[in-house]
Order: structure tokens, then C-alpha cells, then sequence
């Protein structure tokens, strides 16, 4: 069984440019998180889908950030335009819809700097 | 609101000597408490987790926890440290109350393992 997968594993961009995250979630997993750390800190939530519906966005930084999951499959956050700030790891996990003990199995993260 | 606090960003250990990460929580509800481990490159493992049954939980690779409610705590342990047991290590907790809720995450302790 494939695991959860991230694309791309590092991205480099420029201040007031865009970037795009994406992550596919272990196939039948209904529920998909979207984690952060930024350096030297603890990892933090953004926000959590229930196949395509947001269950908690409470999370998020601000509205620069955009996140997406059509058809309840993979899922994509975007960061438009980004900041100095908003480098760190991101980080998708998943779990089963009937998992009652919340157990995420996460992908490898995408390294965004920002200069 | 939940919180994890975990002593010692950085923790050396001998090959074979004891391993003891420290993990305190806070929680206004019963916990689930979970210990993953990332490896270089790697998405974050779960190493092992409560859920409110048996107080001594044992792990993949030799480890183990025990939840302690009168500390609120949750550390982590192995008899013997293997080299390969050099990771960053995360304390979580779960505010799961029956359904997928986020995880609240420590700030991370990366284990040295040295000969």
C-alpha cells in the first residue's frame, strides 16, 4: 500500500510569488490534515478535510493560504502571495474515516522557502 | 485548549544506554497521547499511542510509555539505544472524542546516539 505522498519535496521561491502543494492521501482514506512547522518550533495544524468538506480551518494562517481537496482525493495548498514567514515544512497526514483513535500516517513534507 | 510540552530539544545517549524522552501534557478532557518519529527524509512514524486502555503502552523498536495522570506526563523510553534510533522524536495529544480531530504537537526532541 502506497503511502501519503507530497509533491514537490522542496520548493524555493521569491517573496509576493505563488506556490502550490500538493498531497495524495493513502487511497481510502477519507480524512486528509495539513500540518506546519516552521523552524525550531512544534508542528502546527492548518486545517483538516473530510473527503472534499473542511472540518476545521481554525488553523490557518490567513487568507493567503488556499486549500483545496476535489472529488475527496488529493488535496492542494496554496500560498498566494507568499511571505518571508510562511517558509517551513508542510506536512500532510491521513487516517481512515472509521479510525476512532485519530492514528495520521503523514507524508515526508515539502520544504518551502521563501527568500 | 490542549498543549504538549517536551524537555530537551536535543538529548545525547550512549549506544546502549537508556533512552528517556520527556513528554508533559495538558488537556481538559481525557488524552489520546501518541510518540512519532521522523527519520532524515522521512514523513513522521507513529511510534505508539493511548487510548485509555492499558497505562504502559508498548512501540515498534523497542519502545515504550508510560501515562502517568497524577503528572501529566507521557515519556518515552528503551532500555538500550541502537544507533539507528538517532531521529527527532514528537510528543502529541489528541482532544478525540469519538471522532478525527487534529493533533497538537511538542516542539520536538532529536535524539544523538553515540559509541
Amino acid at each position: 500500500e502506497a503511502g501519503v505522498t507530497q509533491f514537490p519535496s522542496h520548493s524555493v521561491i521569491e517573496k509576493g510569488q505563488t506556490v502550490t502543494l500538493r498531497c495524495d492521501p493513502i487511497s481510502g482514506h477519507d480524512n486528509l490534515y495539513w500540518y506546519r512547522r516552521v523552524m525550531g518550533k512544534e508542528i502546527k495544524f492548518l486545517l483538516h478535510f473530510v473527503k472534499e468538506s473542511k472540518q476545521d480551518e481554525s488553523g490557518m494562517p490567513n487568507n493567503r493560504f488556499l486549500a483545496e481537496r476535489t472529488g475527496g482525493t488529493y488535496s492542494t495548498l496554496k500560498v498566494q502571495p507568499a511571505e518571508l514567514e510562511d517558509s517551513g515544512v508542510y506536512f500532510c497526514a491521513s487516517s481512515p474515516w472509521d479510525r476512532v483513535y485519530n492514528e495520521q500516517f503523514f507524508g515526508p513534507g515539502t520544504r518551502l522557502t521563501v527568500l | 485548549a490542549q498543549s504538549v510540552t517536551q524537555l530537551g530539544s536535543h538529548v545525547s545517549v550512549s549506544e546502549g544506554a537508556l533512552v528517556l524522552l520527556r513528554c508533559n501534557y495538558s488537556s481538559s478532557v481525557p488524552p489520546y497521547l501518541f510518540w512519532y518519529v521522523q527519520y532524515p527524509n522521512q514523513g513522521l512514524q507513529l511510534l505508539l499511542k493511548y487510548t485509555s486502555a492499558a497505562t504502559l503502552v508498548k512501540g515498534i523498536n523497542g519502545f515504550e510509555a508510560e501515562f502517568k495522570k497524577s503528572e501529566t506526563s507521557f515519556h518515552l523510553t528503551k532500555p538500550s539505544a541502537h544507533m539507528s534510533d538517532a531521529a527527532e522524536y514528537f510528543c502529541a495529544v489528541s482532544d478525540l472524542s469519538g471522532t478525527a480531530s487534529k493533533l497538537t504537537f511538542g516542539t520536538g526532541t532529536r535524539l544523538q546516539v553515540t559509541l
